[in-house]
């Protein structure tokens, strides 16, 4: 089975702008989690979607959103992007929650 | 806030001694997963260990779960070069949620 895909792999934008990411899960699995991982900060839990329904949400602003379609591939979206938010973003996706998280390898996203 | 704490935060050992890693965490569980992150990649997972099981192997790791202490340990043998990266514990709660939340993580430094 193909793993977990991200992409971009790498990502660079500027104060302001919105960005959109994209993660698909392994075959089979439905549930997709999102974290952003920071020097500072560590892993952060975004938010968890299952059955393209958001379940669980971390607590980041509302700028941070995102969805999942029928097919279970998901994308995270960061409007009005801020320094801070310079991240490695990462997606795992498992079958049945809470149980093993197969993560992709990340989009690293750098904002100036 | 993070739910897990490991500790040591960095551990250098040599080649072919063990490393033991600890990680701490407040509410109750679900289970308690390790995971590896080689130098800013995406996360790999090692073991599961459930809240009524109290040791796990799986190759060269063993994975202790006391829950009266709300502690966990992940003991690697034998260690190689090809170890040395960053470990993580995440603990899952009950609800059939994916809200796993992650520690501080602890790096381990094996020297050839």
């Amino acid at each position: 089975k193909a793993g977990v895909t991200q992409t971009p792999r790498y990502l660079i934008k500027t104060r302001g702008q919105q960005v959109t990411l994209s993660c698909s899960p392994i075959s089979g699995h439905r549930s997709v989690s999102w974290y952003q991982q920071t020097p500072g900060q560590g892993l952060q839990f975004l938010f968890e979607y299952f059955s393209e329904t958001q379940r669980n949400k971390g607590n980041f602003p509302g700028r941070f959103s995102g969805r999942q379609f029928s097919n279970s591939r998901s994308e995270m979206n960061v409007s009005t992007l801020e320094l801070g938010d310079s991240a490695l973003y990462l997606c795992a996706s498992s079958l049945v929650p809470p149980e093993t998280q197969y993560f992709g390898p990340g989009t690293r996203l750098l904002v100036l | 806030s993070q739910q897990g704490e490991e500790d040591p935060q960095a551990l250098s050992i040599q080649e072919g001694e063990n490393a033991t890693m600890n990680c701490s965490y407040k509410t109750s569980i679900n289970n308690l997963q390790w995971y590896r992150q080689n130098s800013g990649r995406g996360l790999v997972h090692l073991i599961l260990i459930r809240s009524n099981e109290r040791e796990k192997h799986s190759g060269r790791l063993r994975v202790t779960l006391d829950t009266s202490k709300k502690s966990s340990s992940l003991l690697i043998t034998a260690s190689r070069a090809a170890d040395t990266a960053s470990y993580f514990c995440a603990t899952a709660i009950s609800g059939g949620y994916q809200k796993v939340t992650f520690g501080t993580g602890t790096k381990l430094q094996v020297i050839p």
